[in-house]
């Protein structure tokens, strides 16, 4: 069955430490793949999305991501957190073969001072 | 600006009663959808809309109906047949189908049934 993990549920970082939040999904011929954030009580916002060619993809607040065929990943980065990050972050895949887009459980960042 | 626009943000009702969240979008986009989110799982897909006057169930459409009358507007109509309604609510909308059109989302309902 096609799926999404996002292995860390939570994920505790200090102030402008570096982070990383996993994202593997199950293998298939083409996906498309997308980082949501949303913040409390707020909808879910597109961080950034691979659907072709460079395999390193940049987003928005100085994240970016990875996109990783042969360990069916992909992870998202930040070199130096800010509070402000602070937040819930879905990781989410399109399969070519399945009509929808299906969502990871999500991993909360907590962000230390 | 354009956007999707859910309301009310908070929503209280008593257990046994129908009742009809609002979701309206103002980028022009044709598809719409309906998600639900509870404490530590994903987004869990309830109907989505194509076109308008068509919707398809999604994958936990129990308990829950919607209609598309006008582009703009897709509102998710809670029913008592729900068996745990208290959640939170997402509106989404998208360019075309999802595979590869990010989804827009608007700043959900809070549905608690008492």
């Amino acid at each position: 069955a096609q799926s999404v993990t996002q292995l860390d549920s939570q994920v505790p970082v200090f102030e402008e430490a570096p982070v990383e939040l996993r994202c593997n999904y199950s293998s298939s011929v083409s996906v498309y793949l997308f980082w949501y954030v949303q913040y409390p009580n707020q909808g879910l916002q597109l961080l950034l999305k691979y659907l072709s060619g460079s395999t390193l993809v940049k987003g928005i607040n100085g994240f970016e991501a990875e996109f990783n065929k042969s360990q069916t990943s992909f992870h998202l980065r930040k070199p130096s957190v800010h509070i402000s990050d602070t937040a819930e972050y879905f990781c989410a895949v399109t399969y070519s073969s399945a009509s929808k887009i299906i969502f990871g459980s999500g991993t909360r960042l907590s962000i230390r001072p | 600006d354009g956007g999707i626009t859910q309301s009310p943000k908070y929503l209280f009702r008593k257990e046994g009663q129908n009742v009809t969240l609002s979701c309206e979008q103002n980028l022009n986009h044709d598809a719409m959808y309906w998600y639900r989110q509870d404490p530590g799982q994903g987004l869990r897909l309830i109907y989505y809309s194509q076109i308008v006057n068509d919707f398809q169930k999604g994958d936990i459409a129990e308990g829950y109906s919607v209609s598309r009358e006008k582009k703009e507007s897709f509102p998710l109509t809670v029913t008592s047949a729900q068996k745990n309604p208290t959640a939170f609510y997402l509106c989404a909308s998208s360019i075309g189908d999802s595979l590869n059109s990010p989804l827009h989302f608007g700043n959900g309902t809070r549905l608690t049934v008492t």
